[in-house]
Parts: structure tokens; C-alpha cells; sequence
């Protein structure tokens, strides 16, 4: 497709499952940034990937997150032993260039509630 | 990190009013982003500033840079209801938004 893809589009889990989010970029966009977002609230940065390496995990709330890009393409989130507050909108983003000063294009996102 | 503020959190204003978000930084950006967020959508970019002292304009949208470069401001002249949602600011060379204003426009 011409966007950002991101699968599933709402996932309702159990506490303590491991749930894995799925996201598709623009092709040709090198660079892919995972977010998440409370309900009412701001971006809360994740982690950023430069093809296939992540040069930045800083955003990982707990070791209980964790990320992978395959190919220069897709990518996973992966949650581990998911907690309630895991509970948010999971916002992935893709640009054309590893520059940061590159306008960011979204995916509609991944609603993760966690029972 | 980067220490953006972006004010006022919440903006209510009648249709046909002016409306204005700024972004303030303690230090100098090397540029700034600005995206909109329309209530369950997901964020979609609409400009990026460079240049100190810097004015772009997208139909009733005025974009400023601060001479500093340190602030930016979203103006939008006689507000629409479809100018309703989230705007956010982004620094662009960092992960860092800005905590967002969301605009109500009340018909």
C-alpha cells in the first residue's frame, strides 16, 4: 500500500500474555519509529530503527519491551508478560531518510487493551 | 532530553475565532515540525521550519520560527470545525514531541 501499515488494528489480551504488533512502512523509507499514546495524551517515543539496526532504545519503558526490523522493512514490537498500564495506542512511523529532520508518516495504529 | 513545552494544553474556542499553539525550547533547535491529530486519527505532518525567523502559510495556517530558533508558534485565522484535533510540534532532530494542544471549535 501507499502508507503506513500497522496490524492488528485493536488487540485485547490478558495480563501476563505476550502480544506482538506488526508494522509496515512506506517502501523505500529507511528510517521507522515506534510510539505509543495514552488515551488523551501525548507521543511517547519507543524506539527509532536506521534499516535494521536501532540506534536509539532508549524510549523502552521496561526490558519486558523489545523490537526487531527485518530486511530494512517490517517491524515488531513484541510486549512481553503484558501489564495493565500496557494499555495505550501503539503508533508506528515511518520517513524516507535516517535524518530526523524528515517529516514522519503515521500508521493508524495498533489499540492494545489489556485486560 | 530535549525539553520542549508546547501551551495551552486545551484550547475551546467558537468558530470563526483565531487560535494559536506555541512551542517553547530551552535551547536552539535545528528545526521544527508541526503535525495535526484529528480525534481517533493518527498524527499527520503539515509543515517543517529551518530558518530563524521563519513564516510559512497554508491557507488560514501561519507557521513561525522564532529569530532564536528556540519557539515556534501555529496560528489558524476564523477557526473551522474541521480545524478541530490535537496539534503537535516536533523537534526535528530529536524523538521528542510536544505534549499537544487540543483545539475544540464550538459551532
Amino acid at each position: 500500500g501507499a502508507g503506513v501499515s500497522q496490524s492488528p488494528s485493536n488487540k485485547v489480551t490478558e495480563k501476563g500474555k505476550d502480544v506482538e504488533l506488526r508494522c509496515d512502512p512506506i517502501s523505500g523509507h529507511t528510517a521507522l519509529y515506534w510510539y505509543r499514546q495514552s488515551l488523551g495524551q501525548g507521543l511517547e517515543f519507543l524506539i527509532y530503527f536506521q534499516g535494521n539496526s536501532a540506534p536509539d532504545k532508549s524510549g523502552l519503558p521496561s526490558d519486558r519491551f523489545s523490537a526487531e526490523r527485518t530486511g530494512g522493512s517490517v517491524s515488531t514490537l513484541t510486549i512481553q508478560r503484558t501489564q495493565q498500564e500496557d494499555s495505550a495506542v501503539y503508533l508506528c512511523a515511518s520517513s524516507q531518510y535516517g535524518s530526523l529532520n524528515q517529516p514522519q508518516h503515521f500508521g493508524d495504529g495498533t489499540r492494545l487493551s489489556i485486560l | 532530553g530535549q525539553q520542549v513545552m508546547q501551551i495551552p494544553q486545551y484550547q475551546h474556542v467558537q468558530e470563526g475565532e483565531d487560535f494559536t499553539t506555541y512551542c517553547n525550547s530551552s535551547t536552539t533547535l535545528s528545526n521544527i515540525q508541526w503535525y495535526k491529530q484529528r480525534p481517533g486519527g493518527h498524527p499527520v505532518f503539515l509543515i517543517q521550519l529551518v530558518k530563524s525567523g521563519e513564516v510559512k502559510k497554508q491557507k488560514r495556517l501561519t507557521f513561525q520560527f522564532g529569530e532564536a530558533k528556540k519557539n515556534s508558534s501555529l496560528h489558524i485565522t476564523a477557526t473551522q470545525t474541521t480545524d478541530v484535533g490535537t496539534y503537535f510540534c516536533h523537534v526535528g532532530n530529536q524523538f521528542y514531541f510536544g505534549t499537544g494542544t487540543s483545539l475544540t471549535v464550538i459551532p
